[in-house]
This record gives structure tokens, C-alpha cells and sequence, in this order.
């Protein structure tokens, strides 16, 4: 099957400060991209989307940022906390089949 | 958001035997679902795509005739895993769409999953 790529693999941060997961796309053909945390033996939880036509959309926490011309989607955390521990999945919805494929994952650990 | 079921939440079986996971959409009417497999610390990949009452669009690699899908109604899809061997144990988790089949903005609700292990 196809996949997004990530940049890392683990990201390891001290609570309390900004985390940033970045997520490579290749098909340029989508037009909309969305952020899952997946705890441990758990369904992918939505955390935040963005439509092709925006750069930037803010949530609770979190930011998400998107560059077309580089194919390249992150997802900012801010003040990130213990509960925040989880693997991230960026995940692109094909505009043509509206398959939503997900990315490799980014396991985040936060330090107490 | 919505909320989408699955049972069992996991199982153990023996193998050649078959096992069969329901995916419900508890509050809405999930006109697509779809399966995904997800092996020990890799990403969800979709197995297949299926739309109420017509028959399920697999992916590259997937084979149909083993991985049974059945989405009789907008509330309930069905995997069944036949002659099922332990390459075969993984973590499958549904997700449902409501709306126009046509909309690729509808958001998809994922099930919590369901953990396969094949003995």
C-alpha cells in the first residue's frame, strides 16, 4: 500500500516545551491532511485537519502547518504534556479516490 | 465526534479457522467504511474500501477471497478473516464516512480496533 513519509522516527521532548513533527507528502494530488494520535493497542484519534487551500489552522494546542510547494506538513504541540506520549500519524486524503493515506509515525516521548 | 464500534475487541484463534470483526457506526450512517491493518510499529495501511450494498474495492495486495468484506447496511461492515495463519495476526481497525460518496471532506471515524492473534 502507499504511505506518507516522516522525517523521525521518535521524538523525545522535556515536558513543558514545543514539540514539531514534520510529515512528507508525495502525492500532490491531495487536498486535505489530517493529524492522528494513536495510543497503544487504540484507534487513531483526530487531533486537527487542514484543507489544501489554507497554510496554517490552530487548534488547542496545536498548530498545524502546511507548505504545498514542498509537499510538507507539520504539526506543532505547544506546552507538551506527559498525556501527550503517543505515535502521531500525519494521513493525506486522495481528491480523486477520497482515500485517506495514512504516513510511517512518530512516536513522541515526553520527559518528565 | 462520531463514534464507530468494533467487536471483538480482540481474539485469539487457531489456524484455518476464520474469524469475523464487526464494525458499527453507532450515531451516524456510514455510507463508506473501510479496513485498515496495522502490523507491531508500522502505520495503518487500508486494506480495502467498501460503499453499502455494493461489493468491497480491495487494494493492491489484498486478497479478496481471504479477507472477506460485507457492509449490508450504513451501520455495519463486516471483515471475516478465513483460513486464517499466524502471518495473518495484526491489528484491524475500521473506519466509517458518512455522507456523499462523492465528498472527500466528510470525516472518517475510526473504530478503538481489533487485535488478531493467529495460532
Amino acid at each position: 500500500g502507499e504511505s506518507v513519509g516522516l522525517h523521525l522516527p521518535t521524538l523525545s521532548v522535556q515536558e513543558g516545551d514545543n514539540s514539531i513533527i514534520n510529515c512528507a507528502y508525495s502525492n500532490s494530488a491531495s487536498d486535505y491532511f489530517i493529524w492522528y494520535k494513536q495510543e497503544s493497542g487504540k484507534g487513531p484519534q483526530f487531533i486537527i485537519d487542514i484543507r489544501s487551500n489554507m497554510d496554517k489552522r490552530q487548534g488547542q494546542r496545536v498548530t498545524v502547518l502546511l507548505n504545498k510547494t514542498v509537499k510538507h506538513l507539520s504539526l506543532q504541540i505547544a506546552a507538551t504534556q506527559p498525556g501527550d506520549s503517543a505515535v502521531y500519524f500525519c494521513a493525506e486524503r486522495r481528491s480523486n479516490t477520497g482515500k485517506l493515506i495514512f504516513g510511517q509515525g512518530t512516536t513522541l516521548q515526553v520527559k518528565p | 465526534g462520531a463514534v464507530v464500534s468494533q467487536h471483538p475487541s480482540w481474539v485469539i484463534c487457531k489456524s484455518g479457522t476464520s474469524v469475523k470483526i464487526e464494525c458499527r457506526s453507532l450515531d451516524f450512517q456510514a455510507t463508506t467504511m473501510f479496513w485498515y491493518r496495522q502490523f507491531p510499529k508500522q502505520s495503518l495501511m487500508l486494506m480495502a474500501t467498501s460503499n453499502e450494498g455494493s461489493k468491497a474495492t480491495y487494494e493492491q495486495g489484498v486478497e479478496k477471497d481471504k479477507f472477506l468484506i460485507n457492509h449490508a447496511s450504513l451501520t455495519l461492515s463486516t471483515l471475516t478473516v478465513t483460513s486464517a495463519h499466524p502471518e495473518d495476526s495484526s491489528f484491524y481497525i475500521c473506519s466509517g464516512r458518512g455522507g456523499s460518496r462523492t465528498s472527500s471532506y466528510n470525516e472518517q471515524f475510526f473504530g478503538p480496533g481489533t487485535r488478531l492473534t493467529v495460532l
